[in-house]
Formats: structure tokens, sequence, C-alpha cells
């Protein structure tokens, strides 16, 4: 069983729509991660949290420590939010000392205009 | 901005070559990590450093080696490629011990061994 699980896998959606993509872990954590990978590879960190919510434009993250979930809303998509969204945590005994993770297989999302 | 640099983005190699991926971070980050990401698998931690001249195992080391010579470069070397190995390689780096800081990734080097 992955610690790490993320759903959906695969996402299409309309310019305009709400999106939410979902990321559920069984390991008990210090923080947790939401990153983006355009294609061509490179990866940038949207929002690391312990607790609560975050908001950075039209991105939103959300986490539940008791029920081990956390959430990544997307308002009004838009195509160049077409990416692979991958959730990461960071556990309290794997090498969290030296900030090691573990990875969500990623949603692949699409957003057609 | 944090910059992580990859030296190469795309590379193809033959099979048995010794093969080095290099990474070179700007900001003095302690901590710095090499991933191998294929498709239905996200990414695996090969080797990670949390200082110069000392490394740890990540999750798949078999087939792998690094070296941190100095501070600011994390090498991953194949010591002889095979088509296994045929894979993104991406490195990353966070500061701090122990480190509550996102990791800064490089761009990839999409890695081809025939």
């Amino acid at each position: 069983k992955n610690e790490v699980e993320q759903s959906p896998q695969n996402l299409t959606a309309q310019e305009g729509e709400f999106i939410t993509i979902n990321c559920s872990y069984s390991v008990g954590i210090s923080a947790l991660h939401w990153l983006q990978q355009h294609p061509g590879g490179g990866i940038v960190s949207l929002f690391m949290l312990s607790s609560g919510k975050k908001k950075h434009g039209r991105l939103i993250a959300t986490i539940n420590i008791q029920e081990k979930h956390s959430s990544l809303h997307i308002t009004a998509s838009h195509p160049r939010d077409s990416a692979v969204y991958i959730c990461a945590v960071r556990s309290m005994n794997y090498g969290g000392s030296q900030g090691n993770l573990i990875f969500g297989k990623g949603t692949k999302l699409s957003v057609k205009p | 901005d944090v910059k992580v640099t990859q030296s190469s983005r795309y590379l193809v190699k033959r099979t048995g070559e010794k093969v080095f991926l290099e990474c070179v971070q700007d900001m003095d980050h302690e901590n710095m990590f090499w991933y191998r990401q294929d498709p239905g698998l996200g990414l695996r931690l090969i080797y990670f450093s949390y200082d110069v001249k000392m490394k740890e195992k990540g999750d798949i080391p078999e087939g792998y080696s690094v070296s941190r010579e100095k501070k600011e470069r994390f090498s991953l070397i194949l010591e002889s490629a095979s088509t296994n190995q045929t894979s993104m390689y991406l490195c990353a780096s966070t500061a701090g011990r122990p480190s509550n800081q996102p990791q800064h990734f490089g761009d990839g080097t999409r890695l081809s061994i025939l």
C-alpha cells in the first residue's frame, strides 16, 4: 500500500471550472507539500502545510491532520494550469531531519479552452 | 530565488558507460537529493546528502553512487549504465537541519541508455 495516495490520477476540465485534487496519507507527518510539474519536467513548490489552509492567487490548499487528508483547489481554471500536481509528505520517521519527502504518484490535469 | 542547475536536459549514453549527472545549487543549502521519475511510479529517492562528503542511501540506490566534495555540488554516478536506468532524473536541495523548508528542484535530466 502506498503511503501517499492521490485522486484522481487524471483530470480533464473546461476552462473556468473549479478543480479539486485530493491527497490521503497513512503516516505521521510534520508537513505536506503540493508541487506542480509542467511538461518539460521542472518541479515548482506551490505550498507547504502543517495545518489549516493556505491561499495563493487562484490556488487553495487545505489539510486535515486528524483525517490525514489534504486537498488542492484551483478556482477559475485556465489552460496554463495544465500540469501534473504532486502531493508529498515529510514523515516524522523517514529522514525528516534532512527534509526527506514521500511522494504521491501525481494527478495529471488538463484544462481545455 | 534559489537556483538548482542540472548540467544536461537530455542525455543519450550506451550500455556499460559510466555516466555522470551534475547538480549545482546557489543558496548554500545543506541538503541535496537525487530522484528518478518513471511513469506510474512517481518520484523515488536514490541518494541524499546532508553535508559535504556525507551521503545516505534512499529507496533505490542500487546501480548508483554519489559524490559531494563541495557544498554546492552533488553528483550522481551510474557506474555501468543499463537500459533500466533510462529515466528522468531530478535533483533537489533544501536548507536547514532539521529541514522544514520546501525542496527546490532542478529542471531534470532525461537520460536514455541505448
